[in-house]
C-alpha cells in the first residue's frame, strides 16, 4: 500500500532564501508524483506534475525533482517570497492518488 | 475559464441534521472525486464517480452518499453530520479514471458542525 511522508510538518525561513521541500513515498511504482500548494481553509492549486519517465520539471520559481529508485521527489523554490506562505502537498499516483499530510512553510519577511 | 465549482464554500450545520453540498463542472470531464480533509491531515478520497458508475471506498461510512444527475453536477450528502465531519470538502475532476489522466481541484467547502 502506497504510503506518502512529507518532513518536516512546517518550515520557517527568511526572505528570499532557497529551500527545498522533501516528499518520500514507498512504493516506487507510482504513475506520477504531483505537488500541490494549498492556502489557508482554501482548495489545493496544482503546482508541477512529473510524469514516471521524467525526472524534474520546472515553472517559473518552482523546480520539482522525482527519484523513483530512491521513493523521493523534491520541490525547490528558489528566492522565496512571503506570498509563498502555505501548505505544499504531495500525491503519489498510482491507481489513486494517495497525498502526504503536508509541509506548512511560513516566509518571514 | 473551465472550472471546478464548489458550493457554498463554507456551511454550517446542526448535529444530526442532513446537509447536502454541491460541485459543479464545465471542464465535460467523465470522474468527479469527494474528497474529505480534516485539519492537518492528507485529503482522503471518499468515492467517485465514473460517468455515472458510482465507486465507494471501502472504508467510506455509511453516514456519506452521493448523487451525479448529470455530467456537470455531484452532490456530496451527508445524512446525520457528527462533530467528527467537520472538514474541508474537496470535489475534484479528470477527463479519465486512473492514470495518466490529471484531477483538477475545485476551492473546497469547510463544513462546521454544531
Amino acid at each position: 500500500k502506497q504510503e506518502v511522508t512529507q518532513i518536516p510538518a512546517a518550515l520557517s525561513v527568511p526572505e528570499g532564501e532557497n529551500l527545498v521541500l522533501n516528499c518520500s513515498f514507498t512504493d516506487s511504482a507510482i504513475y506520477n508524483l504531483q505537488w500541490f500548494r494549498q492556502d489557508p481553509g482554501k482548495g489545493l492549486t496544482s503546482l508541477l506534475l512529473i510524469q514516471s519517465s521524467q525526472r524534474e520539471q520546472t515553472s517559473g520559481r518552482l523546480n520539482a525533482s522525482l527519484d523513483k529508485s530512491s521513493g523521493r521527489s523534491t520541490l525547490y523554490i528558489a528566492a522565496s517570497q512571503p506570498g509563498d506562505s502555505a501548505t505544499y502537498l504531495c500525491a503519489g499516483r498510482d491507481d489513486k492518488i494517495i497525498f502526504g499530510k503536508g509541509t506548512r512553510l511560513h516566509i518571514l519577511p | 475559464d473551465a472550472m471546478v465549482i464548489q458550493n457554498p464554500r463554507y456551511q454550517v450545520t446542526q448535529f444530526g441534521k442532513p446537509v447536502t453540498l454541491s460541485c459543479s463542472q464545465t471542464l465535460n470531464h467523465n470522474v468527479m472525486y469527494w474528497y474529505q480533509q480534516k485539519s492537518s491531515q492528507a485529503p482522503k478520497l471518499l468515492f467517485h464517480y465514473y460517468d455515472k458508475d458510482f465507486n465507494n471506498e471501502a472504508d467510506t461510512p455509511d453516514n456519506f452518499q452521493s448523487r451525479r444527475p448529470n455530467t456537470s453536477f455531484c452532490f456530496l450528502d451527508i445524512r446525520s453530520p457528527g462533530l467528527g465531519d467537520a472538514a474541508m470538502y474537496l470535489c475534484a475532476t479528470s477527463e479519465g479514471p486512473g492514470v495518466p489522466y490529471e484531477q483538477y481541484f475545485g476551492p473546497g467547502t469547510r463544513l462546521t458542525v454544531t
